[in-house]
């Protein structure tokens, strides 16, 4: 139980053309979804928390015009990055709280890399 | 603010031998703290967590982990590793109190465990 996918797994694209990333979670309702960038070698830098329904809340330093958050429904949150830039190429990664408190564990998809040449 | 320090980048251990990883936390309030694990091109895993209650944690895979308030630490052990553990493993903390569901990542450390 408590899967999360993640389509597509890697994309590469064109500098100045956009990009969705779907992250579902599969066997459970996910309140809250939370979207990660992940550098080389690095941890995982948390980009805004999304709750189905509302508008996501942005991390300090993160442009909600450039990563589009939409979690229209409880099993599905999608990242849209718009006008790509090659400094936009990282690991995404997606999770979600199986609860609606505070002490649950996150489940995480397996990641999309994102190459923009 | 939340802050998580792991001090190694990598850990080198003996199969058979016991690991431990290292993880020290700050938060203002109490913690809620957290193991993750990611093998190669894989998501994290949850390993396990702290809530409250008893201070050593059991999780899956064999591992555990040692709430210590006074050192505010949180550090991963297996009294033996296996050659399969050899992964990436996170650390992460949530202030209970004040964090609301933000959960901050240690930079991670690498365990090698060689045959």
């Amino acid at each position: 139980g408590a899967v999360v996918s993640q389509h597509p797994s890697w994309v590469i694209c064109k500098s100045g053309t956009s990009v969705k990333i779907e992250c579902r979670s599969l066997d459970f309702q996910a309140t809250t979804m939370f979207w990660y960038r992940q550098f080389p070698k690095q941890s995982l830098m948390l980009m805004a928390t999304s709750n189905e329904g509302s508008k996501a809340t942005y991390e300090q330093g993160v442009e909600k015009d450039k990563f589009l958050i939409n979690h229209a429904s409880l099993t599905l949150s999608t990242l849209t990055v718009t006008s790509a830039h090659p400094e936009d190429s990282s690991f995404y990664i997606c999770s979600a709280s199986l609860g609606t408190g505070t002490s649950y564990e996150q489940y995480f998809g397996p990641g999309t890399r994102l190459t923009v040449t | 603010a939340q802050s998580v320090a792991q001090p190694e980048d990598q850990v080198n251990v003996a199969e058979g031998n016991p690991l431990t990883v290292k993880c020290t936390y700050s938060v203002s309030g109490n913690p809620y703290l957290f193991w993750y694990v990611q093998y190669p091109n894989r998501g994290l895993q949850f390993l396990l967590k702290y809530i409250t209650g008893d201070n050593l944690v059991k999780g899956s895979y064999g591992f555990e982990a040692e709430f210590n308030k006074s050192q505010t630490s949180f550090h991963l052990k297996k009294p033996s590793a296996l050659v399969s553990d050899s992964a990436l493993y996170f650390c992460a903390v949530r202030d209970k109190d004040t964090g609301g569901f933000k959960t901050i990542f240690g930079a991670g450390t690498r365990l090698f465990v060689k045959a």
